[in-house]
């Protein structure tokens, strides 16, 4: 079974306005966390938020916040007031558990386009 | 926030020939990197996670004898892709964790292989 899922393989949205980008987990473990990366054509992996499956308050970071439903497995992006800058591939990732050995599992990616 | 980089950043080969690809962490001690694959609008695959002064833990389906990884200090690992064929053309992206504990887990500029 697919431990991360990203429904959206591409997403429009107008420049300024807010889009949500979705994602779905699978886990069996108490103790997680979840991430989401910006990959733009360049190639590099930016980091933009986390949330650990402790947390009570959805993660915040500058325009991007996360919307964490745990009881459904949800963590979605929500990316507000949008810029042409942010056309870019995005993932969500998945860490099971504490440790620091523990690997990160990827979605397949939402391409999200921005139009002026 | 931390820095990895990657070197070389674009490479070009013949088949049968061996490539080695750097990743270094430049300004912290990574005792767990990790190493990705990417194919072309596809998400990152986990290749490999390399613990400093031991074995690396591969994924399954990744052979071990073809793609070589060595963790031989706290800020550099090495990926060998040997024997390379035009498969194995792809973006090789790698990744460190800065000790133990922590959230965040930092990503190269990654790589492109073309074997030609």
């Amino acid at each position: 079974a697919q431990k991360i899922t990203q429904t959206q393989p591409g997403m429009f949205v107008q420049e300024k306005e807010a889009v949500t980008l979705d994602c779905t987990y699978d886990t069996s473990d108490q103790s997680y966390g979840l991430f989401w990366y910006k990959q733009p054509s360049s190639g590099e992996m930016i980091f933009l938020i986390y949330q650990g499956s402790y947390d009570e308050q959805n993660a915040t970071e500058g325009r991007y916040s996360l919307n964490f439903q745990k009881a459904r497995k949800s963590a979605n992006l929500v990316i507000s007031a949008s810029q042409l800058g942010d056309s870019a591939m995005y993932f969500c990732a998945m860490r099971e558990g504490n440790g620091g050995y523990n690997k990160l599992i990827f979605g397949a990616g939402t391409r999200l386009a921005v139009h002026p | 926030g931390a820095v990895v980089s990657q070197h070389p950043s674009r490479v070009i080969c013949k088949s049968g020939t061996s490539v080695k690809i750097e990743c270094r962490s430049l300004d912290f001690q990574a005792t767990t990197m990790f190493w990705y694959r990417q194919f072309p609008k596809q998400s990152l695959m986990l290749m490999a996670t390399s613990n400093e002064g031991s074995k690396a833990t591969y994924e399954q389906g990744v052979e071990k004898d073809k793609f070589l990884i060595n963790h031989a200090s706290l800020t550099l690992s090495t990926l060998t892709v040997t024997s390379a064929h035009p498969e194995d053309s792809s973006f090789y992206i790698c990744s460190a964790r800065q000790g133990a504990v922590g959230n965040e887990q930092f990503f190269g500029p990654g790589t492109r292989l073309t074997v030609l």
